[in-house]
């Protein structure tokens, strides 16, 4: 069966602390794909990353960094000297090559970033 | 701006009544997804259409429908509102069928059922 958990439902850090998100995942398909998606205050949903099952390179993109680990079936997403424009409801996805794409969820992560 | 357009922004109802609501894909996209966002369901996927065929089902009700027209939009129709039906409604789309692709997401329609 598929599923993302999110076991942090809120956090809350001073600016400048670092955070991590973390992720855990299960599928029993080889090719799969995980995503971070980013939710502000406004509501939309704004994408952030795509992991394919095959490549377990870490990622850092400015201040965000990603760390996929097979092993531990998990995928945590770091941000680095945190800011209040980061404040928001943080999911992660995960999509299996053969289900046609839809995107199962996480229940989200709050994050808190207070100047 | 993600480039897909969700009409209206917000929709207030009453039980038992019907509502569609209504997605532009981004240009060249031709798969649409619908989910629905709920304080107690969380982000759930609710179905996928690809070039006008239903592709893929997830934990939509019987009182809910969707269909995605030759110009690619689609429209996602509720009916028999119940007050649980209130939620934030998100219309995705992305340029493939399967898994991996990125997918767009529109602003949302607000959905209170009253």
């Amino acid at each position: 069966a598929q599923k993302v958990t999110q076991a942090q439902t809120e956090i809350s850090v001073v600016e400048k602390e670092d955070v991590t998100l973390d992720c855990v995942y299960e599928t029993r398909d080889t090719t799969y794909y995980l995503f971070w998606y980013k939710q502000p205050p406004s509501g939309e949903l704004v994408f952030l990353i795509r992991r394919n099952s095959f490549d377990e390179q870490n990622e850092i993109s400015g201040r965000y960094s990603w760390n996929f680990q097979k092993s531990t079936s998990s995928f945590n997403f770091t941000i680095t000297a945190s800011q209040v424009v980061d404040s928001a409801v943080y999911f992660c996805a995960l999509s299996e090559y053969n289900q046609g794409g839809k995107l199962i969820f996480g229940q989200g992560t709050e994050l808190s970033v207070k100047p | 701006d993600s480039g897909v357009t969700q009409t209206p922004k917000h929709l207030i109802t009453a039980t038992g009544q019907r509502v569609t609501l209504r997605c532009s894909p981004r240009s060249g996209d031709l798969s649409v997804y619908w989910y629905q966002q709920s304080l107690d369901q969380g982000l759930q996927f609710l179905i996928q259409y690809y070039n006008g065929e239903e592709r893929a089902k997830g934990n939509i009700l019987e009182r809910f429908s969707a269909q995605q027209f030759p110009d690619l939009h689609s429209e996602l129709n509720l009916s028999s509102l119940e007050l649980g039906d209130s939620a934030l409604y998100f219309c995705a789309s992305s340029v493939g069928l399967a898994g991996g692709h990125e997918q767009f997401f529109g602003p949302g329609t607000r959905l209170t059922v009253l």
